[in-house]
This record gives C-alpha cells, sequence and structure tokens, in this order.
C-alpha cells in the first residue's frame, strides 16, 4: 500500500529564514505522480507542483523549490526567504497509476500535512 | 471561469438528517472526487467518478452517496446524518485520471449535532 509521510507537523520560522518541508512516500510501482498543495487558513487547496517519478530533475519556482530523490523515496519542499504569506498547511501526495481489468485509474494519498508558521 | 464550486459553505445538522451537497466543475473535466478532511488526517477519498453516469467508492465510502447526472456536477449525499461525519468536505476534478493535477472547491464545513 502506498503510504505518504510528513514528520513534521509544524514549523515556526520568522520571515526571510528558509524552510525546507520533509515528504517522504512508500510505493511497490514504477510509475507514480508526487504532489505539493498549499492550503492557506481561508481553507482552500492550491495545486503547487505535479512531478512524475520518470523527472528527477529539481525543480525552481520563484522562491519555491523541489528536490525529488528516488533512492530516498522523498520529495521535499524549501521556500527560500519566507513571508508571512506562506503561512499554511502544506501537503505532500502520491498517485499511483494503476490497471484493473483493462481500465486506468489512479489512487492518491496525502500525507498528514505539516502547519508552516512565518512570523513577520 | 469558476474553476470548482461547492453549495452550501456552511452547514449544521442533527442526527439523523439528511442533506445533499453540490460540486460543479466548468472545466470539462471527466474526473471528479469528494474528499473529506480531519484534524490530523490529512485527505481522505470518499467517492469519485471518472465521468458522466459513473461513480466509484474511494478509502470511506460509507454512510455516503453520490452521483454524477451531468458531466459538470458531482452530488454527495448523507441520508442519515452521525456526528462522526462532521468534517470540512471538499471536491476537486482532474481533466483525466486521478494521476493528473486535482483542482479543488473552496469546501464546505459540516457539523452534524
Amino acid at each position: 500500500a502506498q503510504k505518504v509521510t510528513q514528520a513534521q507537523t509544524e514549523i515556526s520560522v520568522v520571515e526571510k529564514e528558509d524552510v525546507t518541508l520533509d515528504c517522504v512516500y512508500e510505493t511497490r510501482d514504477t510509475t507514480y505522480y508526487l504532489f505539493w498543495y498549499k492550503q492557506p487558513p481561508s481553507g482552500e487547496l492550491v495545486f503547487l507542483i505535479r512531478r512524475n517519478s520518470f523527472d528527477e530533475q529539481n525543480e525552481i519556482s520563484g522562491r519555491y523549490s523541489w528536490n525529488f530523490q528516488k533512492s530516498t523515496s522523498s520529495f521535499n519542499f524549501t521556500i527560500t526567504a519566507s513571508q508571512v504569506v506562506d503561512s499554511a498547511v502544506y501537503f505532500c501526495a502520491l498517485s499511483e497509476s494503476l490497471n484493473a481489468g483493462g481500465t486506468s485509474y489512479g489512487k492518491l494519498t496525502f500525507g498528514q500535512g505539516t502547519i508552516l508558521t512565518v512570523h513577520p | 471561469n469558476a474553476g470548482v464550486t461547492q453549495t452550501p459553505k456552511f452547514r449544521v445538522l442533527k442526527t439523523g438528517q439528511s442533506m445533499t451537497l453540490l460540486c460543479a466543475q466548468d472545466m470539462n473535466h471527466e474526473y471528479m472526487y469528494w474528499y473529506r478532511q480531519d484534524p490530523g488526517m490529512g485527505l481522505r477519498l470518499i467517492h469519485y467518478s471518472v465521468g458522466e453516469g459513473t461513480t466509484a467508492k474511494g478509502e470511506v465510502p460509507d454512510g455516503y452517496n453520490v452521483s454524477r447526472l451531468k458531466k459538470q456536477n458531482f452530488l454527495l449525499g448523507l441520508e442519515s446524518a452521525a456526528p462522526s461525519q462532521t468534517s470540512v468536505y471538499f471536491c476537486a476534478s482532474s481533466l483525466i485520471d486521478l494521476t493528473d493535477t486535482q483542482y479543488f472547491g473552496p469546501g464546505t464545513r459540516l457539523t452534524v449535532l
């Protein structure tokens, strides 16, 4: 069974600090997808990134960067120079592409989330 | 382009009452999903739909029913609400299957007394 672990329940930093959110996953499949979502205090879930298991290149988007390492089954998320607006709950998620009876479908599993608080 | 919308935003029910949550998407997505979010447990999939007229069970389907009569709408029903169903409910949609990016609605906070 697939599993996503976000060991950091809560992180507190001061503005302008860099912060890394850890995500470790378990899967027996060779084809899978990893996601990060942000849930700000307003409650909606905002998509941040999708990465497939064959693409191990790290990605940078502004102050956000993601480090995907298949060898350690990790997909960590770093925010550089954090800002108060980054305060949110961040979820890592794993999707596997499965086949049953000729029908392709997927299963998405979320981690428990990391609460990030950025203080001014 | 509103994306994914949910109705209502808040609801309070008494044990045993029934209700329906409505999810609508205007992105012409094939797949739609209902999740519940509980403290410390992340999001768990209740039911999903791979297209108009089809539905399937997710991780925690008991006590819920769904229908997808139109491609753009996905309804979640509680026939006899229980306090254990107090939660925040999120609807999501994706263009293709669960490996694709899912876009979420704003959520519905349901309290069952």
